[in-house]
């Protein structure tokens, strides 16, 4: 089962404005990390964020989390034509001293961004 | 250094065969992921290896679906008598993780089945 839901499903815009996403999850995490997907490379990890961070930067990305809410928001300024992927919030449970810490993915926000 | 590889990358089979989709890992990253992917859907967990030891498969669908990573570097995933609902991409990942927090996992390109 998905835990984490973005939001939008699909958004298109044009290069050079920003781009935001939403993951809401359902259970306690540990952390949240985001992933971008598309045919040329695959899944990439693109960031991670702990439980206890409120905000993380990483080059052009902005990630922001709100466990009271249990939501996250990726931000993409000056998006570029290579931004064009799916991407998806995944999180992992507390540890508990024994497990996985298997990853629980979104179904994804389809971003187009077009030149 | 390599990344994650998988293969066959494409591989069609037909209802009823059995099949073996193999995974190479980074050197030394001692966590092994499998997941498979329906279309439009994001990964979903199948099994976890640390190492050579299988310490979670909750999320293997059925007792077809077999893993395995005997010297605990490359793993197979096998799926005996497959069925249409089999077809999907089959994503490997590796950790370097040993510690209660999770790190981020390399995926490889994954394996697409199709079942005929």
């Amino acid at each position: 089962s998905q835990q984490g839901e973005e939001d939008p499903q699909a958004l298109s815009i044009q290069e050079g404005e920003n781009a935001t996403m939403n993951c809401s999850y359902k259970t306690s995490i540990n952390n949240l990390q985001w992933y971008r997907q598309n045919s040329g490379r695959g899944l990439v990890h693109l960031i991670l964020i702990r439980s206890n961070e409120r905000e993380k930067h990483s080059g052009r990305l902005r990630v922001t989390l709100d466990t009271s809410k249990k939501s996250s928001s990726l931000l993409i300024t000056a998006s570029r034509a290579a931004d064009t992927a799916s991407y998806f919030c995944a999180t992992d449970a507390p540890y508990s001293g024994a497990g996985s810490y298997q990853l629980t993915f979104g179904k994804g926000t389809k971003l187009s961004v077009i030149p | 250094g390599a990344g994650v590889s998988q293969s066959p990358r494409y591989k069609v089979a037909k209802r009823g065969q059995d099949v073996a989709l193999r995974c190479d890992p980074i050197s030394g990253h001692v966590s092994l992921f499998w997941y498979q992917q329906a279309l439009g859907q994001g990964p979903e967990f199948l099994t976890y290896f640390q190492n050579e030891a299988q310490l979670d498969k909750s999320g293997l669908p059925s007792d077809r679906f077999f893993a395995e990573r005997p010297e605990g570097s490359v793993s197979t995933l096998k799926i005996q008598r497959t069925q249409q609902e089999d077809s999907a991409v089959y994503l490997c990942a590796s950790s370097s993780r040993q510690g209660p927090y999770s790190y981020e996992q390399y995926f490889g390109p994954g394996t697409r089945l199709t079942v005929t």
